[in-house]
């Protein structure tokens, strides 16, 4: 089945400062690429996906880019807040089959 | 955030003993999950059910059960059976495909004493 890996598991930035998350996966076939933000203590929420059909998404200080090549797609966030600092999972899907979640990151933005 | 609920948000069981969680939603989604989380691990699949009567294992279905009698509820048993059961537990739904943006619920926090 579909593996995905995800680093850092924890990253430190100063506010202001951009962070990268990466995420790896192991099939070719995938072809959806979602990303959720789950803040402490609640649900997670979808902030920006991108699908196997473009290279590059983005919404206002969150992008999203992807190399099929390589097999790895990430998240960057611009300008970051502290207000940004919560726990991002990266996940992977082939088709109509299962969302495969990474280990998440947990993003610490400090005043 | 509304439209997807799960009760209780905290639950406390002995060893031995079944409980079941809820989790309904008014979004008219055909397609509803359940998720295991835990520290460090990340979303894990449970169960997953896209029409009504009809549901998949997902990645650890072991010592878990589900039903899906109605299109608004997707109710999840964990039995005695799993061996470890405390986690927190995520239920989320989709208008139909995996590749449809998924809303999850608050969660139900279950501790096993």
């Amino acid at each position: 089945g579909e593996n995905v890996e995800q680093h850092p598991s924890t990253l430190s930035v100063q506010e202001g400062d951009s962070a990268v998350i990466k995420c790896t996966y192991s099939d070719s076939a995938s072809n959806y690429f979602p990303w959720y933000k789950q803040e402490l203590g609640k649900r997670p929420q979808l902030i920006i996906d991108i699908r196997s059909n473009v290279g590059e998404k983005k919404d206002q200080r969150i992008a999203v880019t992807l190399n099929k090549t390589a097999k790895h797609f990430s998240l960057h966030i611009t300008e970051t807040q502290p207000e940004d600092s919560a726990v991002y999972f990266c996940a992977a899907s082939i088709g109509y089959s299962t969302l495969t979640f990474g280990k998440g990151t947990m993003l610490l933005v400090s005043p | 955030d509304g439209g997807i609920t799960q009760s209780p948000k905290y639950l406390f069981r002995k060893e031995g003993q079944n409980v079941t969680l809820s989790c309904e939603q008014n979004l008219n989604h055909d397609a509803m999950y359940w998720y295991r989380q835990d520290p460090g691990q990340g979303l894990r699949l449970i169960y997953y059910s896209q029409i009504v009567n009809d549901f998949q294992k997902g990645d650890i279905a072991e010592g878990y059960s589900v039903s899906r009698e109605k299109k608004e509820s997707f109710p999840l048993t964990v039995t005695s059976a799993q061996k470890n059961p405390t986690a927190f537990y995520l239920c989320a739904s989709s208008s139909g495909s995996f590749t449809d943006t998924q809303y999850f619920g608050p969660g139900t926090r279950l501790t096993v004493l």
